[in-house]
């Protein structure tokens, strides 16, 4: 089946720690996002990436870092510099970013706590 | 700031009525605009997309786009309470990013 795997579901960060969340996805899909969803908000864009090795940032960049080495696989670190990590986490791809095709699928998320 | 705006709800329809959910936005090159249902919990899933002004159907789900008025909107008729969800307007502006609205908590009650 096709989709967009996210792992792990739930993760818990010490202070001081960065923590990587997965994202793998076989949609043959050029363009990925990474997406951060607070209670009672909208989802605000963290990074993106339209190829592989290249990415850009998004409204909310500060704190957290990404790679894109394969097509399939986009994940996130959230550093010890993001010092309000609690939230929900969205992995999100799409054909291409512009016009209709960039219809963005999402995966399952992760829920980001800090112990 | 480019927005998109949805009121927060919630919006409490009866059984069998019909749901209606707006949505406004401010850039007025935005071409592309698509509603997400979020149940608690879970991801956004997409319901409908729309790209030109008018109606468009799909199902009990009628999306409407004015841009004139950079308005658009969702019917969900014969609402179920498995619809009971929040629902997120998303709009691709003009840079090709998607911005997103808060959401509209809808409540179905049976």
């Amino acid at each position: 089946d096709g989709g967009i795997t996210q792992s792990p579901k739930y993760l818990f960060r010490k202070e001081g720690q960065n923590v990587t969340l997965s994202c793998e996805q076989n949609l043959n899909h050029d363009a990925m996002y990474w997406y951060r969803q607070d209670p009672g908000q909208g989802l605000r864009l963290i990074y993106y990436s339209q190829i592989v090795n290249d990415f850009q940032k998004g409204d909310i960049a500060e704190g957290y870092s990404v790679s894109r080495e394969k097509k399939e696989s986009f994940p996130l670190t959230v550093t010890s510099a993001q010092k309000n990590p609690t939230a929900f986490y969205l992995c999100a791809s799409s054909k291409d970013r512009g016009g209709s095709k960039n219809i963005q699928y999402f995966g399952a998320g992760t829920r980001l706590s800090v112990l | 700031q480019k927005e998109v705006e949805q009121n927060s709800g919630p919006l409490s329809v009866p059984e069998g009525a019909i749901a209606s959910l707006n949505c406004t936005y401010s850039d007025r090159g935005s071409q592309s605009f698509f509603w997400y249902r979020q149940y608690s919990g879970k991801s956004p899933e997409l319901i409908m997309s729309i790209y030109s002004n008018g109606d468009k159907e799909d199902g009990r789900f009628t999306a409407q786009l004015n841009k004139a008025s950079q308005y658009v909107s969702l019917l969900i008729r014969d609402s179920q309470p498995s619809d009971s969800a929040t629902y997120l307007c998303a709009v691709l502006d003009s840079n090709y990013q998607l911005i997103w609205g808060a959401g509209t908590k809808l409540i179905i009650k049976p």
